[in-house]
């Protein structure tokens, strides 16, 4: 059982290329989280699933696109990447939507620089 | 969500107790009081979460107090692998808003 894993680890654009991070899990989850951490900063919601086919708008989703085709895989997209979104990227599912008793599980995380 | 106060660091012995105080003073009757940490260079992960009552588990005890306007996170003996940082959040227990917030969190330091 590996969880929640996401590709790549590290990654270095150049502002305005494109790229796509992926994050798979294995825990049958309906409901997947793309968060972003800023140097001493917590975590801020990009954008989340509730399920195969959703998607939608969390905290800071400007700059960045998202689907869910299968249910255990969520990519997140940057169309033409700037300077700005240089972050570290954790993907996490949960077996239904934040509750009372329902832990996330959070990936390793991709670190990301856009020169 | 309802916001809460961490102080920015904190700093304990190895094999000591740690107490991670939360504020919460706008609280409301349905939020639940959840605990992450986040190792270094790590994902977050869960600790524990509790609405009224006092909980715990195999990794840690929480504490809250009477009114809920404040809860404490307790490291019964502290490790070195447990230096991190921790983070209190809110949650509506009834709620459909799937916005977290994490707020800076605490930074503990775990002295050998």
């Amino acid at each position: 059982n590996a969880g929640v894993t996401q590709t790549p680890k590290f990654r270095v654009l150049k502002t305005g290329q494109s790229m796509t991070l992926l994050c798979a899990q294995d825990m049958n989850h309906e409901y997947m989280y793309w968060y972003r951490q800023d140097p001493g900063m917590g975590l801020r919601l990009i954008h989340y699933s509730v399920g195969e086919g959703t998607t939608a708008k969390g905290e800071v989703p400007d700059g960045y696109n998202v689907s869910r085709l299968k249910k255990q895989n969520f990519l997140l997209g940057l169309e033409s990447a700037a300077p700005s979104q240089t972050s570290v990227y954790f993907c996490a599912s949960s077996y239904i939507g934040w509750s009372s008793y329902n832990e996330q599980f959070f990936g390793p995380g991709t670190r990301l620089t856009v020169l | 969500d309802a916001k809460t106060t961490q102080p920015n660091s904190m700093e304990s012995n190895e094999e000591e107790p740690v107490h991670l105080p939360c504020n919460h003073s706008t609280i409301s009757g349905t939020d639940y009081i959840h605990w992450y940490r986040q190792l270094p260079s790590q994902g977050p992960e869960y600790v524990i979460h509790g609405l009224t009552s006092n909980v715990n588990n195999r990794m840690a005890s929480l504490a809250i107090a009477e009114d809920r306007k404040s809860s404490t996170l307790i490291l019964h003996r502290a490790t070195l692998r447990d230096a991190a940082v921790y983070y209190c959040i809110l949650r509506d227990g009834g709620g459909s808003n799937y916005k977290l917030t994490f707020g800076k969190g605490t930074l503990l330091t775990v002295n050998p």
